[in-house]
């Protein structure tokens, strides 16, 4: 089980441009939760997704912002016309049904805004 | 509003002792609360969770405690090691039923060899 994986670990984009950062959770997790952390920051949460569904995206910006997570394949947090207050570490994090699971989070994409 | 307390002074304790980190809320009647480690450029790894009708849970050489009377939890490292060095954050299910979790902004844990 290769846990959550995350693409690209590494993004850089001009201002003006989009972004795509990918998330593919753990194999049986139903559940998917995007988080930003700014350096020397807490995370903060962005948006909690169940396939097909946004189950809360209270925490994302309503402009330029979105998330999905199809049927089928990984899940998209999508950022158009990045600025450089974008860049950031976004992390995605997955848990199975259930209250009383931890989140089981990937790696990251470190995103730069030049 | 709801506030996740961390101290965010680093904390440096000698190898051998006991690390014991602090986490207090405000305005959470949380059902669970979990504790992760974070190691620069990497993601959390979760640790431990307990309930909100558990007082006390510990695995290996981890110890944690929650007093909903307090707002508080602790999480206690016996037997620190330098390898132990990490930033932990708490973290908060605040409603039964709902899983989104809410982070602490983390406290940084040196231990001196």
């Amino acid at each position: 089980n290769a846990g959550v994986m995350q693409n690209p670990r590494h993004l850089v984009r001009r201002r003006g441009q989009e972004a795509r950062l990918r998330c593919s959770p753990m194999k049986g997790h139903s559940h998917v939760y995007w988080y930003r952390q700014l350096p020397e920051e807490g995370l903060k949460f962005m948006v909690y997704l169940q396939k097909e569904n946004i189950i809360d995206e209270s925490g994302m910006p309503k402009e330029r912002f979105s998330a999905e997570f199809p049927k089928e394949g990984p899940s998209i947090l999508r950022i158009q016309q990045v600025v450089r207050g974008d860049s950031a570490a976004y992390f995605c994090a997955s848990s199975p049904q259930g209250e009383d699971y931890g989140y089981t989070f990937g790696s990251g994409t470190r995103l730069t805004v030049v | 509003s709801q506030k996740i307390e961390q101290n965010s002074e680093a904390l440096n304790i000698q190898e051998g002792k006991t690390a014991t980190l602090t986490c207090n809320y405000t305005n959470y009647s949380p059902a669970y609360l979990q504790w992760y480690r974070q190691d620069p450029g990497r993601g959390p790894v979760f640790l431990l969770l307990i309930r909100e009708n558990e007082k006390e849970k510990r695995k290996e050489r981890l110890k944690v405690t929650f007093d909903t009377t307090l707002k508080q939890s602790l999480f206690h490292i016996t037997a620190s090691q330098p390898a132990d060095s990490a930033t932990y954050l708490c973290a908060l299910t605040g409603t039964r039923g709902y899983q989104k979790v809410t982070f602490g902004t983390g406290t940084k844990l040196q231990v001196i060899p």
